[in-house]
């Protein structure tokens, strides 16, 4: 079937300006990651949304960033007045929600700030 | 901070078994451990997991120590294409969603 949708694949923007990035979970998956890549590095959580509870926005690293999702369905990760740092890879990942299921990833947004 | 250790690097010849080890000495009885790969560009994609008993799909073998204090990923004939890094994870179901991932293995596979 098909597997976590995000897009763009690419975005390029200059310093200071708005950007959204949007993932499409693999469908009856009710949990939702997002996860930031910098160049050479590991993988940073960011925040996760578990069915209708509260999301876990613990690893968002300034009010710069928020995210949304819509019922169990697509999720928009947005980052406000973008600054060089925020250039990475933002992978989205999804799963059910119960128990040891594995997350499944897209193939991330490629984020480039000039 | 993560919870496994991994090599840093290891290389395989092609057609060649795999195996890829993780440390988890500090494991407590309900965390599974998960294992992924990163190849170059794409996201991280899942292989396979488990909590005490070895497990077997159809990408890999994965054999967890009687105190599973370590486990070993096995790739039974690996291919120029199994060339990524592998990702060794230790998650509990009770403890969210994120997974915390360390450095990993990088992994060759030379022809």
């Amino acid at each position: 079937g098909a597997g976590v949708s995000q897009s763009p694949s690419n975005k390029v923007t200059e310093k200071g300006k708005d950007v959204e990035l949007r993932c499409d979970p693999i469908s009856g998956h009710t949990a939702l990651y997002w996860y930031r890549q910098r160049l050479g590095q590991g993988l940073e959580f960011l925040i996760y949304f578990q069915g209708n509870s509260a999301p876990d926005k613990s690893g968002l690293p300034s009010d710069r960033f928020s995210a949304e999702r819509t019922g169990e369905s697509v999720s928009t990760l947005t980052i406000q007045r973008t600054q060089q740092e925020d250039s990475a890879v933002y992978l989205c990942a999804s799963s059910y929600l119960y128990g040891n299921q594995p997350q499944h990833f897209g193939d991330g947004t490629r984020l480039s700030i000039l | 901070d993560a919870k496994t250790t991994q090599p840093t690097s290891m290389d395989c010849a092609e057609g060649r078994a795999a195996n890829l080890p993780c440390n988890h000495s500090t494991i407590s009885g309900n965390e599974y451990v998960y294992w992924y790969r990163q190849i170059h560009s794409q996201g991280p994609q899942y292989i396979i997991h488990g909590l005490k008993n070895n497990e077997t799909n159809e990408m890999a073998s994965l054999i967890i120590t009687e105190d599973r204090k370590s486990s070993t990923l096995i790739l039974p004939h690996a291919t120029l294409r199994d060339t990524a890094v592998y990702y060794c994870i230790v998650r509990g179901n009770n403890q969210g969603g994120k997974l915390i991932f360390g450095q990993g293995t990088e992994l060759s596979v030379k022809p």
